[in-house]
């Protein structure tokens, strides 16, 4: 099963662009990247996914290196509503058919 | 965003009481899904459905039963509550089923449960 490691936590100024990393080099070929985030007592919100190519939407962009180990999403202009914890999945199920659970992902605080 | 409605938002309920939440969509998507997150695990998987009457476990299912007699609903059911299912609970939704690549599961808001 592919894992993902993410940075606990990063601090970014709002009006800035925040990029965050996720390092996954034991992804397949036909396995996706999802990222998600959490505000606090919300449910986790989608934001983007891809499996080779570049993504952007009107949340943020998906930067994925060409060997696919790793990932970074950006969020161009951060705000303080982006304060959240974000978390980089990489395939939503293993082998096994099992759904994967969500880790600690990164805590990103926007400062004023 | 997806229309998810899980109610009721917050429960405080006594301890062998049975509780029943609700998940109700609007996306009439094929697959729903009951999670539970607690500090320092994550969100977990309790169980899932792939269609009308179709269920499977997840990974931490003892003492949840769930079901679903209409695509918009899936019901998640705890025959009789204890303290260590005082969580917080999110349904979710997906209109293919995850593992077929490039399809994002979508969450309600969640129910916070309380067993006391």
């Amino acid at each position: 099963d592919a894992k993902t490691t993410q940075p606990t936590s990063m601090d970014c100024a709002e009006g800035r662009a925040a990029n965050l990393p996720c390092n996954h080099s034991t992804i397949s070929g036909n396995e996706y990247v999802y990222w998600y985030r959490q505000i606090h007592s919300q449910g986790p919100q989608y934001i983007i996914h891809g499996l080779k190519n570049n993504e952007t939407n009107e949340m943020a962009s998906l930067i994925i290196t060409e060997d696919r180990k790793s990932s970074t999403l950006i969020l161009p202009h951060a705000t303080l509503r982006d304060t959240a914890v974000y978390y980089c999945i990489v395939s939503l199920v293993n082998n096994a058919g099992n759904m994967l659970t969500f880790g600690g992902g990164t805590r990103l605080m926007v400062k004023p | 965003d997806a229309g998810i409605t899980q109610s009721p938002r917050h429960k405080v309920t006594e301890t062998g009481t049975p509780v029943t939440l609700r998940c109700h969509q609007t996306e009439n998507h094929r697959y729903m899904y009951w999670y539970r997150q607690d500090p320092g695990h994550g969100l977990r998987l309790i169980h899932y459905s792939y269609g009308v009457k179709d269920t499977d476990k997840g990974e931490v299912s003892d003492g949840y039963s769930v079901s679903r007699s209409k695509t918009e609903d899936f019901l998640l059911t705890l025959e009789s509550a204890t303290s260590s299912q005082t969580s917080v609970y999110f349904c979710a939704i997906s209109a293919v089923h995850p593992g077929q690549g490039g399809s994002p599961l979508h969450f309600g808001n969640g129910t916070r449960l309380t067993v006391t």
